[in-house]
């Protein structure tokens, strides 16, 4: 079976710019998390979507948002880029997404380049 | 809020040798699960193994087992008999209410 995937794999954008980030789960998981990883530091969450509804939103300001389609997969926006959104974005994907943290697997990840 | 905590930026082990990567957490959940999650050069993070922190049986997987103590809360892994394939950055994660709060991390080498 597949696992998560992501594009694109690089991306270099300019301040002031949007990006969208896109991931596709594993076959038959219907929770997709999203992570920011900036260099040297371990992931940080962003946000959880559940059967197309956000199930969690970590402490990022509006400028990001996300949504999740039928199929189960997913996108991340970032609008009016900062030098400081820089980072690999990682999307992970679960069975569930209830009380309890269901395992999450991850894709290989976007680096994303704000100059 | 929850933080994790650890303490070992970088660490060194012998190909075939044994070697304690450290964890401490905070939390104010009951119930939570912890991770330990491997990441390569290549970036793919990649899960190493799982504990329920309900369960007082400390899990195993091959040649990774953790030390779970929940009161201190603290999650160790071992890695016996180290392979040149385990040097990576390992990240500790406490997850619950569907979100992984991840470490900083250590950085594992092993020499050959």
């Amino acid at each position: 079976d597949a696992g998560v995937t992501q594009s694109p794999t690089h991306l270099i954008k300019t301040r002031g710019q949007q990006v969208t980030l896109r991931c596709s789960p594993i076959s038959g998981h219907k929770s997709v998390s999203w992570y920011q990883q900036v260099l040297g530091q371990g992931p940080q969450f962003i946000f959880q979507y559940y059967e197309k509804e956000e199930r969690g939103r970590g402490n990022f300001p509006d400028r990001f948002s996300a949504r999740q389609f039928p199929n189960y997969s997913s996108e991340l926006n970032v609008n009016a880029l900062l030098l400081g959104d820089s980072a690999l974005y990682l999307c992970a994907s679960s069975r569930i997404a209830g009380q309890f943290t269901d395992t999450q697997y991850f894709g290989p990840g976007t680096r994303l380049t704000v100059l | 809020a929850q933080t994790v905590t650890q303490s070992q930026p970088e660490m060194s082990v012998q190909e075939a040798e044994t070697v304690t990567l450290s964890c401490t957490y905070d939390t104010s959940e009951s119930d939570y699960y912890l991770f330990w999650y491997k990441q390569p050069p290549s970036r793919q993070m990649i899960l190493v193994i799982r504990q329920e922190a309900y369960k007082q049986q400390n899990a195993t997987e091959n040649r990774f087992s953790v030390n779970f103590q929940k009161a201190a809360k603290s999650f160790s892994l071992k890695i016996s008999d180290s392979q040149l394939g385990d040097a990576a950055m390992y990240f500790c994660a406490p997850g619950s209410q569907g979100n992984l709060i991840f470490g900083k991390g250590t950085k594992l080498s092993v020499k050959p």
